[in-house]
């Protein structure tokens, strides 16, 4: 079983829709979860963290963590062009710890 | 939003060859790390460094991989013996004492 597991994707929703993405996660004690955006070539940028259960809202994103059933998802409001890239989900089992990665789900938001 | 920077942005070097890559925090922080990712898979962590120490490191950081902060600032990753299978991308990153995690730019390492 893979330590952080996403969506195999590839995502396809048109401009404007909600978009979500998912990913879950073996280490039941993980205790700080990030999404993080990643263009072809480019370095991962953070878009959010979330470390209680619950919703975590940011402009147009929102996290979600079920620590329970070990899930985190990130929902993307009125999608973009320009939000077309590969979604990463990053779990920490400490909060200064590595970060462990999932493989990413690519997302294209088509005009 | 802290600023790193990492030099050189492409490195092209032969197998067996050394290799330094370098990532400069704008400002001072504590914790470090170096993580690589091979073209089309995931992220992948390499080491820790807090407090001038290694704090944690992978199983790919074997005795190839070294990493130091030599003047207080600069905070490099060293590849000894370079392998075709260390071809990546190789990105520092920070957290400036919050859990947020920031990555730079990286480097993007080719071994022929």
């Amino acid at each position: 079983q893979k330590e952080v597991e996403q969506n195999s994707g590839p995502l396809s929703v048109p401009e404007g829709a909600i978009a979500s993405l998912n990913c879950t996660y073996s280490d039941r004690g993980s205790q700080s979860f990030f999404w993080y955006r990643q263009y072809s070539g480019k370095s991962p940028e953070l878009i959010m963290f979330i470390y209680s259960n619950g919703d975590k809202e940011d402009g147009r994103f929102t996290a979600q963590l079920n620590k329970a059933s070990q899930y985190v998802s990130l929902l993307i409001r009125d999608s973009q062009p320009s939000d077309s890239a590969t979604y990463l989900c990053a779990v920490n089992a400490v909060n200064a710890g590595k970060s462990t990665f999932g493989d990413g789900t690519t997302l294209t938001v088509k005009p | 939003e802290p600023e790193v920077t990492q030099t050189p942005s492409h490195q092209v070097t032969q197998m067996g060859q050394e290799v330094i890559l370098r990532c400069v925090p704008i400002s001072n922080h504590l914790y470090f790390y170096w993580y690589r990712q091979i073209l089309g898979q995931k992220v992948e962590f390499l080491v820790s460094f807090y407090n001038n120490e290694i704090s944690e490191k992978s199983e790919i950081f074997d005795d190839q991989f070294s990493v130091e902060r030599p003047d207080g600032s600069n905070f490099t990753l060293k590849i000894r013996s370079t392998k075709l299978e260390d071809s990546a991308m190789y990105f520092c990153a920070l957290r400036p004492g919050t859990p947020e995690q920031f990555f730079g730019p990286g480097t993007r390492l080719t071994v022929l």
